[in-house]
């Protein structure tokens, strides 16, 4: 595997259901973050994880769970979520402290819920 | 509010012409920018970026202009060709803390070359 890999690609879930989206970045970067892209919306960062430390969280519900196991691994643990979360959720990386500011995106988790 | 707004949601160009999208943004603590490009079933790739005390860069068939002053930048593509044909997001950067940044993102335009 190379670069920034998302599971899964596709979920469909109810309302009361529990989940939990899984990413994996090859890229030995130090931070990773949760994005959400509804249609016609720009994308918006959730959360931010530098040296698996949550760093930013921008007034996500708590419906959204976050947990950063380790440098290479992000998950985003969802819970009784609601139909208007349904949306792509994308996971990148960075190497904090370079000098680039490019993140790297995974392919992303479409997400319904019903 | 928007702070990077990307006013075009569509732009349809013929193969072998310039396709010139663009990007305004409105919080001058911006220092670099950035343009990704998504294909459907993926996720964005970095395609160029600038940063903030230049004017220009370029980088084969794209160059990315910066107007600091009217907080003004585009993505100039040329020649166009099909497999350009994509949804191209403008992000902005704003430094957090030493070393670490967080990007703002535009709705993007969906670029469409016709052959």
């Amino acid at each position: 595997e190379t670069g920034v890999t998302q599971t899964p690609r596709h979920l469909v879930m109810g309302m009361t259901n529990k989940k939990s989206l899984k990413c994996e970045q090859h890229l030995g970067h130090n931070a990773m973050y949760w994005y959400k892209q509804s249609a016609k919306k720009p994308l918006e960062l959730m959360f931010v994880y530098s040296l698996e430390e949550r760093v930013e969280n921008n007034s996500v519900p708590s419906r959204f769970s976050p947990e950063c196991p380790n440098s290479s691994h992000l998950f985003l643990h969802l819970h009784t979520l609601q139909p208007e979360d349904s949306a792509l959720y994308l996971c990148a990386s960075s190497q904090e402290g370079s000098s680039y500011n490019e993140q790297f995106f995974g392919p992303g988790t479409r997400l319904t819920v019903l | 509010d928007q702070q990077v707004k990307q006013n075009s949601p569509s732009l349809s160009v013929q193969e072998g012409r310039i396709s010139i999208l663009n990007c305004d943004y409105t919080n001058s603590m911006f220092d670099y920018f950035l343009w990704y490009k998504k294909y459907p079933a993926e996720g964005p790739t970095f395609l160029i970026s600038i940063s903030s005390i230049k004017d220009k860069n370029e980088d084969g068939r794209f160059t990315v202009f910066l107007n600091k002053s009217a907080k003004h930048l585009s993505l100039h593509i040329v020649p166009s060709q099909p497999g350009d044909s994509a949804v191209y997001f403008c992000a902005a950067s704003v430094t957090i803390r030493a070393g670490s940044y967080q990007l703002t993102f535009g709705k993007g335009t969906k670029l469409s070359v016709i052959p």
